[in-house]
């Protein structure tokens, strides 16, 4: 079974430009999560979708925004790029619950 | 006080050595409690996962959970070169839905042939 993919695996942006980030979650998986990982932070919740629609989101400005879509793939959107916003993107996918989370491999993200 | 408190090391032992990983919590909340296994540029996979308080074996690595001192621990016995990583532990106040796991740092492991 193919685990989760994500794309693309590296990316660099200037600060003020937006980006799109894809999650392909398991066969089967309706859920996706979006992780921030930083070496300050950690690893931090941003969102996650269920059936298209957002179930739970964490404490991110609303410059961070996603959606899914009927496939279940998911997408993340950044806009008005930081520097700060310099991490790795993690996706996570699962059946639903919340213990089972497989994670991709992530997207590096890096704003100049 | 953050949520989750863990130690980064970097924790560097020779094979064959016992590793004890540990987090502490504040949020009494927290009933679900996980450790993920995050080799350098690949996303966290997970290894152990308890409900509240109590121990859980699978192989050469034991989770325990104290909830009373809210302190959680990772035994990893035998150590290998392959489980150089950094180990993470999660928490969630509930089952049933991807709801806001919150993790620690990581503690970078080095196991040294």
């Amino acid at each position: 079974k193919a685990g989760v993919t994500q794309t693309p695996r590296y990316l660099i942006k200037t600060r003020g430009q937006q980006v799109t980030l894809s999650c392909s979650p398991i066969s089967g998986h309706r859920s996706v999560s979006w992780y921030q990982q930083t070496p300050g932070q950690g690893l931090q919740f941003l969102f996650e979708y269920f059936s298209e629609t957002q179930r739970n989101k964490g404490n991110f400005p609303g410059r961070f925004s996603g959606r899914q879509f009927s496939n279940s793939r998911s997408e993340m959107n950044v806009s008005t790029l930081e520097l700060g916003d310099s991490a790795l993107y993690l996706c996570a996918s699962s059946i639903g619950t919340e213990y089972e989370q497989y994670f991709g491999p992530g997207t590096r993200l890096t704003v100049t | 006080q953050k949520e989750v408190e863990q130690d980064p090391g970097p924790l560097s032992v020779p094979e064959g050595a016992i590793v004890s990983l540990n987090c502490t919590y504040s949020n009494s909340a927290f009933q679900y409690f996980m450790w993920y296994r995050q080799y350098s540029r690949k996303g966290p996979e997970l290894l152990m996962y308890t409900y509240s308080s109590g121990n859980k074996e699978d192989g050469r690595f034991t989770a325990q959970v104290d909830k009373s001192s809210k302190y959680i621990s990772l035994f990893i016995r035998d150590s290998q070169p392959s489980d150089s990583a950094t180990y993470l532990c999660a928490m969630s106040p509930r089952r049933g839905s991807n709801y806001k796991l919150t993790f620690g740092k990581g503690t970078l492991l080095t196991v040294n042939p």
